[in-house]
């Protein structure tokens, strides 16, 4: 069975560009998640998206969106990207609807740099 | 709020030591607690988790995890260490009412000599 996937790997943007992260679950997961991990800042909860809505997002400003698709598979964009948008952006997603006891599977991540 | 706390950034073993990682976490309720790994360049598997069962929570690769709540502690331990155990652990509790959102600890980076 194939794991959460993500595109593209690796992305180098400059500055005040848009970007778009895909992320595609494990089948039959309804709830994604996406995560920021940049260097010295550890990792953050950035949005959740269950059955096609949001349900939550972390402390980001509003150029970062995204949504979830009918197949459950999801985008991250980010707007005028800025310096310290560089990161590695982790996608999860977990079965059913999401509760505290469920585990999120992670994918390997898009590397973003920002020049 | 839910927070997490991983005393030592960096901690270094010997090959077939005792590895211990230390995890805290404050919580007004009872917790989901989590222990992930990443390799470099890779993403988070989970190592185990505590979910209000048994307290020693056994998970992958020979780690293991006690919940101890008047310690409000979730310390990761193998009692010998492999090169391979090489990589950054990450404890994270899951915000009761947030649907399982992850908050994450810094993360211990545990290097194994040979």
């Amino acid at each position: 069975e194939a794991g959460v996937t993500q595109s593209p790997t690796h992305l180098i943007k400059t500055r005040g560009q848009q970007v778009t992260l895909r992320c595609s679950p494990i089948s039959g997961h309804t709830s994604v998640y996406w995560y920021q991990q940049a260097l010295g800042l550890g990792l953050q909860f950035l949005l959740w998206y269950d059955e096609g809505e949001e349900r939550n997002r972390g402390n980001f400003p509003p150029r970062f969106s995204g949504r979830q698709f009918p197949n459950y598979s999801s985008e991250l964009n980010v707007n005028a990207l800025e310096l310290e948008d560089s990161a590695l952006y982790l996608c999860a997603s977990s079965p059913g609807l999401a509760g505290p006891k469920n585990i999120q599977y992670f994918g390997a991540g898009t590397r973003l740099s920002v020049l | 709020a839910q927070s997490v706390t991983q005393l030592g950034s960096h901690v270094s073993v010997s090959e077939g030591a005792l590895v211990l990682l230390r995890c805290n976490y404050s919580s007004s309720v009872p917790p989901y607690l989590f222990w992930y790994v990443q390799y470099p360049n890779q993403g988070l598997q989970l190592l185990l988790k505590y979910t209000s069962a048994a307290t020693l929570v056994k998970g992958i690769n020979g780690f293991e995890a006690e919940f101890k709540k008047s310690e409000t502690s979730f310390h990761l331990t193998k009692p010998s260490a492999h090169m391979s155990d090489a990589a950054e652990y990450f404890c994270a509790v899951s915000e009761y009412n947030q649907g399982g959102k992850l908050i994450f600890g810094q993360g211990t980076e545990l290097s194994v000599k040979p």
